[in-house]
């Protein structure tokens, strides 16, 4: 079947502004992550869902960082009020499960730019 | 924390040449380790992994060996080619319980010219 896709693949935006980015996972994967590439940082978790459920959200930068993930499929990262060190590209990953060593499968990105 | 520290690239290498790709790593436990690539305009892929110590993980002809006794996975491979050009990045899945994300080394870019 189809991979991990996300969207928009390119997002350029204003300080301050809100921006949401979308990820659909392959399909019957319980298991999703977000990341962040960025050129200072280089690739940091930021957050993962077994199902809907998010046990863990130290890994998001701030508190202008959100993330849902509903019907246990796709999943959106919310950046409230945009600054500019949140340019990067954003990564979205899926696994079967979330237990073991199971391969995360990774989108193309969404590259984020804040003017 | 656990952490995963690679060669600076970029690293630029004439087709056929061996190829090596150090990697070490911090990290409680067992972790798993893995060489995740990423070729021009493309996302990250898995290339190879390996779970416990002494483990070989290969694929199209790169090799990692997990080194528990000097906390490496370096990648190698015996003769690159132009179409290996991509950055490649080293990682661990830890152990530890509540565990599940991969800590990723800051990549090393590969140019192989013909």
């Amino acid at each position: 079947g189809a991979g991990v896709s996300q969207s928009p693949s390119n997002k350029v935006t204003e300080k301050g502004k809100d921006v949401e980015l979308r990820c659909d996972p392959i399909s019957g994967h319980t298991a999703l992550y977000w990341y962040r590439q960025s050129l200072g940082q280089g690739l940091e978790f930021l957050i993962y869902f077994q199902g809907n459920s998010a046990p863990d959200k130290s890994g998001l930068p701030s508190d202008r960082f959100s993330a849902e993930r509903t019907g246990g499929s796709v999943s959106t990262l919310t950046i409230q009020r945009t600054q500019q060190e949140d340019s990067a590209v954003y990564l979205c990953a899926s696994s079967l499960i979330l237990a073991g060593v199971n391969e995360q499968f990774f989108g193309p990105g969404t590259r984020l730019t804040v003017l | 924390g656990d952490s995963v520290t690679q060669m600076e690239g970029p690293v630029t290498l004439s087709e056929e040449a061996f190829l090596t790709i150090n990697c070490t790593y911090t990290a409680t436990g067992y972790p798993s380790l893995f060489w995740y690539v990423q070729y021009p305009g493309e996302g990250l892929q898995l290339l190879l992994k390996a779970t416990k110590a002494d483990d070989k993980g290969s694929n199209k002809g790169f090799e990692a060996t997990y080194r528990k006794e000097t906390t490496s996975f370096h990648l190698e491979k015996g003769s690159v080619q132009v179409s290996d050009s991509a950055v490649y990045f080293c990682a661990l899945r830890s152990s530890g319980a509540g565990s599940y994300q991969l800590t990723f080394g800051k990549g090393t870019k590969l140019s192989v010219i013909p």
